[in-house]
């Protein structure tokens, strides 16, 4: 069975700098797609950036950017130039192919410090 | 175009009773997901309906059900309600292109039961 693993429950990071979000995956499969999504306050759940396995360059939308490793089976998020308005959790996720079930890790909240 | 919609917003029912929580999804999707999000169990797949049939259903007791209707709305209900089933209802939609389609999630359904 696949799973995610997000190990870090909470990290603050000061206005401005840069912070990185740790995330890692167990599949057996050679098809899937991995995903970050932000849950602030509101608790709507949006997409901050998604990431094919088959592609080998990292993602980027904006401020945002993944370090993906395949062979390790990590996908890291880096925020820079954090804003306060980044201040939410941040869930991980994977999906199998076409498969819609997306696979969530626990979250990390991040703390935006003025 | 509206994002994905959900009503009600809150719902306060009692152990026992049944409840039908209700997504619209975003003009021209066709793909709706339900998951099921608890401060304990973290964010859970439900089930994902693709033009009114279930494609997928996750591990959760038959008293959880859902359906689509031709409009690609859909429903989920939940009956003979424990305790447990207090939690954050949400349901997301997709086009249906595969790959890295993005699901949409809506505001949720707080349910609470008491």
């Amino acid at each position: 069975a696949q799973t995610v693993t997000q190990s870090q429950p909470e990290m603050s990071v000061q206005e401005a700098e840069t912070v990185t979000l740790s995330c890692t995956y167990d599949t057996s499969e050679s098809d899937y797609y991995l995903f970050w999504y932000k849950q602030p306050p509101s608790r709507q759940m949006i997409l901050v950036i998604r990431q094919e396995a088959y592609k080998q360059q990292n993602a980027t939308e904006n401020r945002f950017s993944v370090n993906f490793q395949k062979a390790a089976k990590s996908f890291s998020l880096k925020i820079s130039d954090s804003q306060l308005g980044d201040a939410a959790m941040y869930f991980c996720a994977y999906r199998r192919g076409s498969n819609y079930q997306l696979i969530w890790g626990a979250g990390t909240k991040l703390i935006i410090k003025p | 175009k509206a994002g994905v919609t959900q009503t009600p917003r809150y719902l306060i029912k009692t152990r026992g009773q049944q409840v039908t929580l209700s997504c619209s999804p975003i003009s021209g999707h066709r793909s709706v997901s339900w998951y099921q999000q608890t401060p304990g169990q973290g964010l859970q797949f439900l089930f994902e309906y693709f033009s009114e049939t279930q494609r997928n259903k996750g591990n959760f007791p038959g008293r959880f059900s859902g359906r689509q209707f031709s409009n690609s709305r859909s429903e989920m209900n939940v009956s003979t309600l424990e305790l447990g089933d207090s939690a954050l209802y949400l349901c997301a939609s997709s086009f249906f292109r595969g790959g890295t389609d993005t699901q949409y999630f809506g505001p949720g359904t707080r349910l609470t039961v008491l």
